[in-house]
């Protein structure tokens, strides 16, 4: 079964610039579009990119995502991080008729 | 604006069969653009999507579920439901219901706020 794979945390400094990776197993990650959500505590996940690289109005543009073939891995990249970004983030997509997350990453910023 | 509200028992004894609902306001569920999915979130862990709907009554579900699932959808009553038979511990969670595109396979927006279903005696 197709599954995809992140990092269980990362963590960087406010101002600096972190990149998430998910990376699929079992399939090609570039078959089917890829989506970033983040979860604050006790809230339900929102959507910060979708369809590998876009961006939902009002979510800044400090957030990108990409997909990179040749690891078979999608990114999600936050430049000048704020405390705000502190949040869990995870991916997703979907392969023959089945919708996969991946495992979440914990983002601490300090 | 599009809103999706879950609502449903907080606790369920084990064994017990678990329904929950989620009631679509804002917009028709009877729409060919959009499948209506559920996901759950056991306590401190990641997101499992258990399946989704469209509003003909097409389903999908995780064959990864270790307990039978079935979705069902009313569409007069614009709401979509996730029946588990016999529920275990481990179905403890919180369940949120989302939209997603059907065309692209798109994203879940927008998200439900969540129900949080506990399983125990």
């Amino acid at each position: 079964n197709f599954m995809l794979t992140q990092p269980h945390s990362v963590s960087e400094s406010p101002g600096k610039t972190v990149t998430i990776s998910c990376t699929g197993i079992s399939g090609s990650i570039a078959r089917n579009y890829v989506h970033w959500y983040r979860q604050r505590p006790g809230s339900a996940p929102t959507t910060v990119i979708y369809d590998d690289n876009k961006r939902p109005s009002g979510v800044p543009d400090r957030f990108s995502g990409s997909i990179d073939r040749s690891s078979n891995s999608a990114s999600l990249t936050i430049s000048g991080l704020k405390t705000e970004d502190e949040s869990d983030y995870y991916c997703q997509s979907y392969y023959n008729n089945i919708w996969v997350f991946g495992g979440g990453t914990k983002l601490t910023v300090l | 604006q599009l809103q999706l509200q879950e609502s449903g028992p907080g606790l369920v004894k084990p064994s017990e069969p678990l329904s929950l609902t989620c009631t679509v306001s804002g917009s028709s569920i009877s729409t060919s653009d959009y499948f209506w999915g559920w996901i759950r979130q056991p306590p401190g862990m990641g997101l499992e999507w258990i399946g989704s709907i469209y509003y003909s009554g097409t389903t999908y579900y995780n064959p990864s579920l270790k307990s039978p699932v079935t979705i069902s959808v009313d569409t007069s009553k614009n709401q979509f439901s996730l029946r588990l038979n016999s529920v275990i511990a481990a179905d403890t969670a919180m369940y949120y219901c989302a939209r997603h595109d059907r065309f692209s396979y798109g994203n879940f927006d927008p998200w439900g706020q969540g129900t949080l279903v506990t399983v125990s005696s």
